[in-house]
């Protein structure tokens, strides 16, 4: 089938702690895959993407490596601040035009 | 930089009401599209747009109508509300057609059903 699995949340971690929300896909191919990140009250905005097998998308820090052996896409940060708490998501391209999503991780950064 | 405007932020309707939603966007995108936000399920597509006078269906269609009678423009129409429909919904858009990339959203307009 199409579909993103991405970890459940709500994950709580004290402030300069090592993150990782794990994700992985299923399709046909080889598709684009990205992160998007809804902070409180706000609409998403994309964090970072991979168009391509082994491309490693990184902004704010942030960084994703595109495995295709294992049709993954894990999000890692090495010291998380409070700041970067919010909703990430996961997601891949499709050929309909369309973005196949994860259901969102919440991301609970405590000081 | 307006980036995608939506209107309103807020609403509360009773059943059978209807109602529009407004989006508009100035970055000349040609690929716009509606989503809905429910607790634990992700985003949902409900209609999406590829130009002026297209549209097509997503994946949670029924009850809701749209048209793109310019590029500007992606109106959502609720026709008979229902308390289904309560959710967070939200207006996207994107430089060009194909496998899509980067999504540029609205700030979302929560929509209660009552």
């Amino acid at each position: 089938g199409n579909s993103v699995t991405q970890m459940e949340g709500p994950v709580t971690l004290s402030e300069e702690a090592f993150l990782t929300i794990n994700c992985t896909y299923t399709a046909t191919g080889y598709p684009s895959l990205f992160w998007y990140v809804q902070y409180p009250g706000e609409g998403l905005q994309l964090l970072l993407k991979a168009t391509k097998a082994d491309d490693k998308g990184s902004n704010k820090g942030f960084e994703a490596t595109y495995r295709k052996e294992t049709t993954s896409f894990h999000l890692e940060k090495g010291s998380v601040q409070v700041s970067d708490s919010a909703v990430y998501f996961c997601a891949r391209g499709d050929s309909n035009y369309q973005l196949i999503w994860g259901a969102g991780t919440k991301l609970i950064i405590k000081p | 930089n307006a980036g995608v405007t939506q209107t309103p932020k807020f609403q509360v309707l009773k059943t059978g009401q209807s109602m529009t939603l407004q989006c508009a966007q100035d970055m000349n995108h040609e690929y716009m599209s509606w989503y809905r936000q429910d607790p634990g399920m992700g985003l949902r597509l409900i209609h999406y747009s590829v130009g002026a006078g297209i549209t097509d269906q997503g994946e949670v269609p029924n009850g809701y109508n749209v048209s793109r009678s310019t590029t500007e423009d992606f109106p959502l129409r609720l026709l008979s509300a229902a308390p289904s429909q309560t959710s967070v919904y939200f207006c996207a858009s994107s430089y060009g057609t194909g496998v899509p990339g980067e999504l540029f959203f609205g700030e979302g307009s929560r929509l209660t059903v009552l």
